[in-house]
């Protein structure tokens, strides 16, 4: 079954310093989005990307995350400058607009 | 914003034992998802609901779709130990291309 992939699975990090998460989204979806889950808490959406380039974004994606698919294949997420509160499971997904989506098994990031 | 409540928030039950958890809001959404989340991994799209009444089955699981579109539940029949995990219900926030929404979830734990 195709799956969403994403590296690495965990990444710990110092505060203030540059992080880019990676997707490889699944080969014949449109739409790609990233997503977070701070421990213990509910998956809550970050941003959805279409035809090269961001179509939603909430409140949470500010000035110092951006996304990017550089290629046909990778679609990543950078936090330019991290905080000790960016601490969180980052999940990629790929889908369609109908809903019901597949996930990553996310990356941990641990922020120091 | 839209909101989704799920109840309970955790329960333990006997292996073998039914189970039924639900999801409700206080605006109308037009497609209901039910995710697992095991330890350490991304949701799984277990069920998803298309139309008010809709009434689905994945095996042990059943999910409807409330007539009213605000609310929708899911049973686990028989539960086995390899039902643990966090069962999210979600939504799109808008019709369209949209994210999710997601409840906090219900952590379940069987006991053997």
């Amino acid at each position: 079954e195709p799956e969403v992939t994403q590296t690495p699975s965990h990444q710990v990090t110092q505060m203030g310093q540059e992080v880019i998460l990676r997707c490889v989204p699944i080969s014949n979806h449109l739409y790609f989005y990233w997503y977070r889950q701070i421990l213990g808490q509910k998956v809550e959406f970050l941003v959805s990307f279409y035809n090269n380039e961001i179509s939603e974004k909430s409140e949470i994606f500010d000035d110092q995350f951006s996304v990017e698919r550089p290629d046909g294949s990778n679609f990543t997420l950078k936090i330019r400058s991290t905080k000790l509160e960016d601490s969180a499971m980052y999940f990629c997904a790929s889908g369609y607009p109908s809903g019901g989506y597949t996930f990553g098994s996310g990356t941990r990031l641990t922020v120091v | 914003g839209q909101q989704l409540n799920q109840s309970p928030q955790s329960m333990f039950i006997q292996e073998g034992e039914d189970v039924s958890m639900n999801c409700t809001s206080s605006s109308i959404f037009n497609t209901w998802l039910w995710y697992k989340q095991d330890p350490g991994e991304g949701p799984v799209l277990l069920i998803a609901l298309y139309k008010a009444g809709e009434l689905t089955s994945n095996g042990r699981l059943t999910a409807q779709f409330g007539i009213t579109r605000k609310d929708s539940f899911l049973n686990i029949s028989a539960s086995i130990p390899s039902d643990v995990g966090i069962y999210f219900c979600a939504g799109p926030r808008n019709s369209g291309n949209t994210p999710l929404v997601f409840g906090k979830g219900t952590r379940l734990s069987v006991i053997a």
